[in-house]
């Protein structure tokens, strides 16, 4: 199956810019398919963060944004705080198959 | 505002199928995408399918023989069915709406929101 790959894992100490990449391909992102972006905190259910690309859903700090270049997408935290020490996934739509829904592998981000 | 809660055994057998319900409140069933998606311990998330209003479904192809999602509108709950477990299914299996803008019919373009807090199945003889 297609995949969205992500780096296991980014660092940056409190108050830098942190960004995430999500690299798909021509069935997926290239596409023109949505890139959408959840945060995951250690033993608790995925939580919506960007969606649509670059829109946060209301409550969502707007230290967070996203982008998407051609076949690419990418998360941005400006200004990282401790409490965004987590684990990110990128998510979008595959049409090769069947077609499915995918997730990247998933982005640990450490606070340092 | 839709709550989602996943509910069923937490250990299965290998060979033998794993169900799972996911009730719905405060909204209906009806016009929406419901996804089941799942989590291996310390790995990543896999969409495992979703079924739509009166009952159409659509599977990840990885899956697709072995995966059955269905729903009750009179209980409000869509469930999820995967046969022939073997320990590579153990994973907190969550249940999730496909939310989509309204021109996104198929939802495509959609995210998944809001989720379950998730439950976790082990396959363990």
């Amino acid at each position: 199956q297609s995949v969205l790959t992500q780096p296991p894992s980014v660092s940056g100490a409190p108050g830098q810019t942190v960004t995430i990449s999500c690299t798909g391909g021509d069935s997926n992102i290239g596409a023109g398919y949505h890139v959408h972006w959840y945060q995951q905190l250690p033993g608790a259910a995925p939580r919506l963060l960007i969606y649509g690309i670059s829109n946060r859903p209301s409550g969502v700090p707007d230290r967070f944004s996203g982008s998407k270049s051609g076949t690419s997408a990418s998360l941005a935290i400006t200004g990282v705080q401790g409490e965004d020490e987590a684990d990110y996934y990128c998510q979008s739509y595959d049409s090769s198959l069947s077609g499915f829904w995918l997730f990247g592998g998933g982005t640990k981000l450490t606070v340092l | 505002q839709v709550q989602l809660q996943e509910s069923g055994p937490g250990l299965v057998k290998p060979s033998e199928t794993l169900s799972l319900n996911c009730s719905v409140s405060g909204g209906s069933l009806s016009s929406n995408y419901w996804s089941w998606i799942r989590q291996p311990p310390g790995k990543g998330l896999e969409w495992i399918g979703y079924i739509y209003d009166s009952g159409s479904t659509k599977y990840n192809p990885s899956l697709k023989s072995r995966v059955t999602i269905s729903v009750d509108t009179s209980n409000n709950h869509f469930s999820l069915r995967l046969s022939s477990v073997t320990a590579a299914d153990t994973a907190v299996y969550y249940c999730a709406t496909l939310s989509r803008r309204s021109y996104d019919s198929s939802g495509y373009q959609g995210w998944f929101d809001p989720w379950g807090q998730g439950t976790l199945v082990t396959v363990f003889s």
